[in-house]
């Protein structure tokens, strides 16, 4: 069965460094997305991209962040800059628009 | 704004016993409806949906859910939970090719 791909697993990184997560969506797939959850919190939306552009975005994703899809495979989730408060559990998916989302293993980010 | 609900932070059932969780939403028009679970240390599985048609949905793992427009509700039944059950459930609700709202969850513990 088709997956969603994410590299690396765990992350740990300096802060005030910049950190690159890596995702590999299903091949057909349209809609590409991050999703964050902070350790016992509820998932949040971060980001969604479609059509090599970003299509909604929470409050969340400010100008620390940003995503490209360098390839036509790969969707990355890139942090400039990052804090403290951004550790936590990165979660890429992707669909195909009119039917559900599939995520990945996940990322765990840790700054420290 | 669209939200969701699972009033139920933590619920423990004894293994063999039926389980309900429940999920209600807030969406402005006709929901996509999810269900996912999170086994420790992994992603989001998808474990049913509801788009349209019947309200009573089978998924995975011998799981249920039923829409109910009236109450806003999209409560998650299993007949029968087995150990390996026991897990983190999330309710998402959104449309397609946008953003999912997730319930803060409800882990499910199974005594033996």
């Amino acid at each position: 069965e088709p997956e969603v791909t994410q590299t690396p697993s765990h992350q740990v990184t300096q802060m005030g460094q910049e950190v690159i997560l890596h995702c590999v969506p299903i091949s057909n797939h349209l809609y590409f997305y991050w999703y964050r959850q902070i350790l016992g919190q509820k998932v949040e939306f971060l980001v969604s991209f479609y059509n090599n552009e970003i299509s909604e975005k929470s409050e969340i994703f400010d100008d620390q962040f940003s995503v490209e899809r360098p390839d036509g495979s790969n969707f990355t989730l890139k942090i400039r800059s990052t804090k403290l408060e951004d550790s936590a559990m990165y979660f890429c998916a992707s669909s195909q628009g009119v039917a559900e989302a599939f995520f990945g293993q996940g990322t765990r980010l840790t700054v420290v | 704004a669209q939200s969701v609900t699972q009033p139920d932070i933590h619920i423990t059932v004894s293994e063999g016993a039926s389980l309900e969780l429940r999920c209600n939403y807030s969406y402005g028009a006709t929901p996509y409806l999810f269900w996912y679970v999170q086994s420790p240390g992994q992603g989001l599985q998808l474990l049913l949906k509801y788009f349209s048609g019947d309200t009573l949905v089978q998924g995975i793992k011998g799981f249920e859910a039923e829409f109910k427009r009236s109450q806003s509700s999209f409560n998650l039944r299993k007949p029968s939970v087995h150990w390996s059950d026991a897990a983190e459930y999330f309710c998402a609700v959104g449309k397609a090719g946008n953003m999912l709202t997730f319930g803060g969850g409800t882990r499910l513990m199974v005594k033996p």
